[in-house]
């Protein structure tokens, strides 16, 4: 089936650093998500991106929808502890179901 | 808004039992998503519901699973005769299903299924 790589797997950083992941995919997707999932709870969404080569902002969280439509990036400005999770990209099949990436774990040392 | 809520949070069953979860999705959204998800990877497309009526269903859903949305609001969702394979996490998710491209999907906290 159809799938969304993204990378890196797993990251450790130092508190205050900047993060950066990614998602690609072989298809063309209108519209791309990123969700926040931490431990025992369902994902929460980040950010939501409609149109190709949009940059999207919450707060410390910059979302770019790639130009090719088949990929995503997330950046996370000044990390801090609470930004431990596990970050997925989702893409927006035509009829409506999420399409997950593998997920990015993410932690944070103070 | 009550956001999505999901019963039970927490299932340990022996294989070979049958197994039933209920999601409660946001009052007035018409559309709702099951999704599974085991450890390490990110949740995958089970079924979906647009009001009472179950339009695409997963490959994944295997003739021992089964899903029901009766009056278009709660939804359960039936594993009979359970293997170990089944253990994951169940998630349940639900949108105003309108047609916009801006419908966001809302996730419930998920019901973790262990077989023994």
């Amino acid at each position: 089936g159809q799938q969304l790589n993204q990378s890196p797997q797993s990251m450790f950083i130092q508190e205050g650093e900047d993060v950066s992941m990614n998602c690609t995919s072989s298809s063309i997707f209108n519209t791309w998500l990123w969700y926040k999932q931490d431990p025992g709870e369902g994902p929460v969404l980040l950010i939501a991106l409609y149109k190709a080569g949009e940059l999207t902002s919450n707060g410390r969280l910059t979302a770019q929808f790639g130009i090719t439509r088949k990929d995503s990036f997330l950046n996370i400005s000044a990390s801090i502890p609470s930004d431990v999770g596990i970050y997925f990209c989702a893409a927006v099949h035509n009829t409506g179901k999420l399409i997950f990436g593998q997920g990015t774990t993410l932690q944070v040392k103070p | 808004d009550t956001g999505v809520s999901q019963d039970p949070r927490h299932k340990i069953t022996k294989r070979g039992q049958n197994v039933t979860f209920r999601c409660d999705p946001i009052s007035e959204h018409n559309r709702l998503y099951w999704y599974r998800q085991t450890l390490g990877q990110g949740p995958e497309f089970l079924t979906y519901f647009q009001n009472e009526a179950q339009l695409e269903k997963s490959r994944l859903l295997s003739d021992r699973f089964s899903a029901e949305r009766p009056k278009g609001s709660f939804s359960t969702l039936e594993i009979q005769r359970t293997e170990q394979g089944d253990s994951a996490m169940y998630l349940c998710a639900s949108s105003r299903g309108q047609g916009e491209i801006t419908d966001t999907q809302y996730f419930g906290p998920g019901t973790r299924l262990t077989v023994l």
